[in-house]
């Protein structure tokens, strides 16, 4: 059962350098999502997709990009790494976007830890 | 902007007492919660939600109340036990630009403690 794997779990970037977070799940899930997470301010949510070639922008997208081009894969594109990324990034899917009790839970994956210098 | 807010960044609780985890939020779109918890070096793993058709859920030691003309909800864990130590995220649900679709905001999380 190998849920949500996200790869690498650490990366040390330049700044301007470019790469890419891979998030592969195995659950068929429609819905996947990119979290980051930096001290006090929780986690905000980068970009969603409710499917293969359906994607949408979160509350934080700038310098972020993505594409789903498969229902198993939801890469997170850093195309010029800023040192304001530097944070930990978290994939999360699940079954359907929330609509009912028990039907929304998002499962994460267990994080990739980004430093940019 | 912060939708969903958790203003008590950490708790201490003595091991068999109640714990009580506290979460505003100011937009009234907001039409599903949830709770999610957090050990170090781990993703968050979902505890328990509820929709805003109700106002209490209940699942064994975790309860979580709804109140939306406060737009407040709390979860409460009885009794608190050591491995319940964590941090704890509420989030809500709003209706996203695809249709259909919803996306979730967090709060900030609060540090629970539990005391032996």
């Amino acid at each position: 059962n190998a849920g949500v794997t996200q790869t690498p779990k650490f990366q040390v970037l330049k700044t301007g350098q470019s790469m890419t977070l891979q998030c592969a799940q195995d659950m068929n899930h429609e819905y996947m999502s990119w979290y980051r997470q930096d001290p006090g301010m929780g986690l905000r949510l980068i970009h969603y997709s409710v499917g293969a070639g359906i994607t949408d922008q979160g509350e934080v997208p700038n310098g972020y990009n993505v594409s789903r081009s498969t229902t198993e894969d939801f890469p997170l594109r850093l195309l010029s790494a800023a040192p304001s990324q530097t944070s930990v990034y978290f994939c999360a899917s699940s079954y359907s976007p929330p609509l009912d009790e028990n039907t929304g839970e998002l499962f994460f994956g267990e994080g990739s830890r980004l430093t940019v210098l | 902007d912060q939708q969903v807010k958790q203003n008590s960044p950490s708790l201490s609780v003595q091991e068999g007492r109640i714990s009580i985890l506290n979460c505003d939020y100011t937009n009234s779109m907001f039409d599903y919660f949830l709770w999610y918890k957090k050990y170090p070096a781990e993703g968050p793993t979902f505890l328990i939600s509820i929709s805003s058709i109700k106002d209490k859920n209940e699942d064994g030691r975790f309860t979580v109340f709804l109140n939306k003309s406060a737009k407040h909800l709390s979860l409460h864990i009885v009794p608190s036990q050591p491995g319940d130590s964590a941090v704890y995220f509420c989030a809500a649900s709003a209706p996203g630009m695809i249709q259909g679709a919803q996306k979730l905001v967090f709060g900030q999380g609060t540090r629970l403690t539990i005391n032996p």
